[in-house]
């Protein structure tokens, strides 16, 4: 079956330092969606790409969707502690009416 | 907007009871909302779908009759683990879907513990 999978598992940064996070699926995506989770919390929704090679910011965040829909990234220039979290990445199986999660990326940033 | 509330956020029960989740979305209404289940340090894992006013749908390898789903009205599902047991400690995740859009709203998740 399809399968949504991300790298790193981990990532420990200094703070400032940028970081990125990969997400590859095994069959081409129609959408793609980025969720922030802080630890202790729940997933709070970022952002969603539809068009290939789609690239949005929000701030020091930069999203892209491949040319071929098959993956994406999430880009965190100078990251900051408040960027620490699990970053995963979606797929809206709207035929379906539900989301499936990469496993994600959790970010440590050092102070 | 778009809040999503779970009730209650943590509950410890012993071995063989039942527990009831509420999953509330507060200023809209939800035709589908989703349960999850997430392990620590691992990703959310979809259990189902429940669609108000029918059946829930069940993902691979979920039991139905161990988690059951009731989808009420447009902002209240419930889950209800059945017959509790030490491995269905885990936290649990709704999130409910505006009738407009593809986004999802999220709940703050119950940390059941089952001893």
């Amino acid at each position: 079956g399809q399968q949504v999978m991300q790298i790193p598992q981990y990532q420990h940064v200094q703070e400032g330092e940028d970081f990125t996070t990969y997400c590859n699926s095994s069959t081409t995506l129609s959408n793609i969606q980025w969720y922030k989770q802080r630890p202790g919390g729940h997933p709070v929704f970022l952002i969603q790409l539809v068009k290939s090679g789609e690239v949005k910011k929000q701030k020091r965040l930069t999203f892209q969707f491949g040319e071929a829909k098959k993956n994406s990234s999430l880009h965190i220039t100078a990251t900051q502690t408040t960027d620490v979290g699990t970053y995963f990445c979606a797929d809206p199986k709207t035929s379906y009416d539900k989301v499936i999660f990469g496993p994600g990326t959790s970010l440590s940033v050092i102070p | 907007g778009a809040v999503v509330s779970q009730h209650p956020s943590r509950v410890i029960c012993k071995s063989g009871t039942s527990v009831k989740i509420e999953c509330r979305s507060l200023d809209f209404q939800a035709t589908t909302m989703f349960w999850y289940r997430q392990f620590p340090k691992q990703s959310l894992m979809l259990m189902a779908t429940s669609n108000e006013g029918s059946k829930a749908t069940y993902e691979q390898g979920v039991e139905k009759d161990k988690f059951l789903i009731n989808h009420a009205s447009l902002t209240l599902s419930t889950l209800t683990v059945t017959s509790a047991h030490p491995e269905d400690s885990s936290f649990y995740i709704c999130s409910a879907k505006p009738l407009q859009g593809s986004e999802q709203y999220f709940g703050p998740g119950t940390r059941l513990t089952v001893t």
